[in-house]
C-alpha cells in the first residue's frame, strides 16, 4: 500500500470535468509538505504536471489545476480531451519515512 | 537545454551485480539533488533514494536501505544505481529525476528516459 492513496481509475468524457484525489496523513501532506502531481503517458517518463500544490509548469494547460487541505491534496482536469488519457501521480514528503519522498499508488485516466 | 540521459536496457541474472547511470547536462550538475525511482512492470512509482552530486549526501528510502547504492561522479555530471546481487524482484523501469530546491520540497522537475533493467535466469 503506498503512503499517500488515489483511486485507482477515474474517467471522463471529452469536454467533461474530473478531479484525482489524493489522501494522506500527518506525517506527510498534514505535516505541510507540499503535494506535487505527475502525468505519465503510456510508455513515457512522468513530466511535472502541478508544482507546490497548485501551480503549473511553463507549457502545462490551465486546465490542470491543483487544491491542499489538511492531509489531502486534488488534481482537476476541465474541458478533457483525448490527449489527457495517462496515469496521474500525486507526490510528498514523509517525515516519518526519513524524510524520504513518497508517491501516491497513481490513477489511470480514461477519456470515454 | 536540461537533460538526464541514462544508460541503455540492462538483462542480467540472478546474483549478477549491476551500475546503471543518469548523466546531467544543461545545467550545474552539483547543485541539484539527483532522485532514482523504481516502476515495477504494471504498478506505479516508488521513491528509492536521493543524492547531492555537490558532497555526495545521500539518503534512502527505508524500503531500499541495504537494497541498492547511490553515487555520483562530479566530474562528469553522472549519478549512479547500483545492485550487488540482483533479483528477478528487481526487473523494473528506473527512472532518474532532478530534485528543484530543498530536499523537503521533493520536486522534479527534470526526468531522465528510463533504464529497464530484466533480472531472469
Amino acid at each position: 500500500q503506498s503512503v499517500l492513496t488515489q483511486p485507482p481509475s477515474v474517467s471522463g468524457a471529452p469536454g467533461q470535468r474530473v478531479t484525482i484525489s489524493c489522501t494522506g496523513s500527518s506525517s506527510n501532506i498534514g505535516a505541510g509538505y507540499d503535494v506535487h502531481w505527475y502525468q505519465q503517458l503510456p510508455g513515457k517518463a512522468p513530466k511535472l504536471l502541478i508544482y507546490g500544490n497548485s501551480n503549473r509548469p511553463s507549457g502545462v494547460p490551465d486546465r490542470f489545476s491543483g487544491s491542499k487541505s489538511g492531509t489531502s491534496a486534488s488534481l482537476a482536469i476541465t474541458g478533457l480531451q483525448a490527449e489527457d488519457e495517462a496515469d496521474y501521480y500525486c507526490q510528498s514528503c514523509d517525515s516519518s519515512l526519513s524524510g524520504s519522498g513518497v508517491f501516491g499508488g497513481g490513477t489511470k485516466l480514461t477519456v470515454l | 537545454e536540461v537533460q538526464l540521459v541514462q544508460s541503455g536496457a540492462e538483462v542480467k541474472k540472478p546474483g549478477e551485480s549491476l551500475k546503471i547511470s543518469c548523466k546531467g547536462s544543461g545545467y550545474r550538475f552539483t547543485n541539484y539533488w539527483i532522485v532514482w525511482v523504481r516502476q515495477m512492470p504494471g504498478k506505479g512509482l516508488e521513491w528509492m533514494g536521493i543524492i547531492y552530486p555537490g558532497d555526495s549526501d545521500t539518503r534512502y528510502s527505508p524500503s531500499f536501505q541495504g537494497q541498492v547504492t547511490i553515487s555520483a561522479d562530479k566530474s562528469i555530471s553522472t549519478a549512479y544505481l547500483q545492485w550487488s546481487s540482483l533479483k528477478a524482484s528487481d526487473t523494473a523501469m528506473y527512472y532518474c529525476a532532478r530534485l528543484l530546491g530543498a530536499i523537503a520540497a521533493q520536486q522534479f522537475d527534470y526526468w531522465g528516459q528510463g533504464t529497464l533493467v530484466t533480472v531472469s535466469s
